[in-house]
């Protein structure tokens, strides 16, 4: 258990749905982040938010959406995704302009796109 | 360009093995972490060096961080099937902004 939660944790979703994964973080946190991890690559972050305003947007296609509306929760909403955006999603937390830059995950939502 | 780039990608040893894990980069951070990730699961912190040359233990884990800090490893003495999984490292280059980088990976699978 590392104090960030993600739900769904499994999500089978075809092209035209719109669905929305969902982290929280209990760790009093003011930065959290979306990663995609596919097979056989490095992690890629795509999103970055710190005191809920977006700092970085990783060139992601538009299908996908953040939302932070306060610094324990965020959102990813997904529309008409493609059978490439099948991976692991994840999320993770940190304390800005701590000593170090510390990330704590979440169990991650496994995604597939039919 | 992968900018920290670890060794081996894969590794298949026998119960009560040694091995050695390492990320190595041009680039110099500011700190570096290790993860390990077993199936299904987020990355879990196992620690984060912060100066060149530091040593830290974890059990039978060993963490060296570079002098430049530009690279790092990880000993495990006595592997047991238990330490399987894909162990993650990761650095940050801009101390205090929040963006790490992440190394590929190294799968590991100790056997009984």
């Amino acid at each position: 258990e590392t104090g960030v939660t993600q739900t769904p944790r499994h999500l089978v979703m075809g092209m035209t749905n719109k669905k929305s994964l969902k982290c929280e973080q209990h760790l009093g946190h003011n930065a959290m982040y979306w990663y995609k991890q596919s097979a056989k690559k490095p992690l890629e972050l795509m999103f970055v938010y710190n005191f809920k305003e977006q700092t970085e947007n990783n060139s992601v296609p538009s299908r996908f959406s953040p939302e932070c509306p306060n610094s324990s929760h965020l959102f990813l909403h997904l529309h008409t995704l493609q059978p490439e955006d099948s991976a692991l999603y994840l999320c993770a937390s940190s304390q800005v302009l701590a000593s170090t830059d510390t990330q704590y995950f979440g169990p991650g939502t496994r995604l597939t796109v039919l | 360009t992968q900018l920290l780039e670890q060794s081996p990608q894969f590794l298949s040893i026998q119960e009560g093995e040694n091995l050695t894990v390492y990320c190595n980069s041009s680039s110099v951070f500011s700190s570096l972490q290790w993860y390990r990730q077993e199936p299904g699961e987020g990355p879990v912190l196992l620690v984060t060096v912060v100066t060149g040359g530091e040593v830290k233990k974890l059990k039978r884990l060993t963490f060296q961080f570079g002098d430049a800090r530009k690279d790092s490893s990880l000993h495990i003495t006595a592997a047991q099937p238990g330490d399987t999984g894909l162990y993650l490292c990761a650095g940050d280059l801009a101390g205090g902004y929040n963006k790490l980088i992440f190394g590929a990976g190294t799968r590991l699978a100790v056997h009984p």
